[in-house]
């Protein structure tokens, strides 16, 4: 069936430590979003990414659609940056319904 | 203001009461949604609309009603509130069909 897989699940990172998350898919997509949870509950759009790569400040983004996966890259990690990644997928066919992974949780310490 | 507006944020009830969680939007998106946020199970969709007369199922419908009152409207009932859906609810909006999501602030929920 339709999966959106991440990992790793868990991070704890060192401040200023760079790292790569990771959203694999199952089957062909026409959407793709990063969002962070911060530690208060809020969902914050990172990046509409369906294809190619973006970037903004320290954080990029690049999917390869045809190889079904996606990476968000952070650089020089802050504590700001602690909280869960989500990956959310929208597949053809779907009705452009979103279908999200369980997350990954960042912790950066200082 | 926050373009994408949950009221109640916090709410503690009783099991079998009927609760009823607001959305409202000021981004003139056509797409609604009601989304669940369990720990450790991301996010599962509840229902969604795509126009005022348009609501649909999602993965986890059973035990919710919506209302799409208006463009900028989308309420959310619990009929008979049961414990096991006490969670962290969501509204989103979307303009199209691959359109960007953005999400309310959240609405937490406590079924004693």
């Amino acid at each position: 069936g339709i999966q959106v897989e991440q990992s790793p699940p868990d991070l704890i990172l060192q401040e200023g430590a760079n790292s790569t998350l990771r959203c694999n898919f199952s089957d062909s997509v026409n959407n793709l979003q990063w969002f962070h949870q911060n530690p208060w509950g809020q969902l914050i759009n990172l990046f509409y990414i369906p294809s190619g790569t973006k970037q903004n400040g320290r954080l990029s983004a690049t999917t390869v659609a045809t190889e079904r996966y996606s990476l968000l890259y952070i650089s020089s990690s802050q504590t700001t940056d602690s909280g869960v990644y989500f990956c959310a997928v929208g597949f053809r066919g779907s009705q452009g319904n979103l279908i999200f992974g369980k997350g990954t949780k960042l912790s950066v310490k200082p | 203001d926050a373009d994408v507006t949950q009221t109640p944020r916090n709410r503690i009830t009783k099991t079998g009461k009927r609760i009823m969680l607001e959305c409202s939007q000021t981004k003139g998106h056509d797409r609604m949604y009601w989304y669940r946020q369990d720990p450790g199970l991301g996010l599962r969709l509840i229902y969604y609309s795509f126009d005022v007369k348009d609501i649909n199922k999602g993965e986890i419908s059973d035990g919710y009603s919506v209302s799409r009152q208006a463009q900028a409207k989308f309420s959310l009932s619990l009929e008979s509130a049961i414990p096991n859906q006490t969670a962290l609810y969501f509204c989103a909006t979307s303009d199209g069909l691959a359109g960007e999501l953005f999400f309310g602030e959240g609405s937490r929920l406590t079924v004693l």
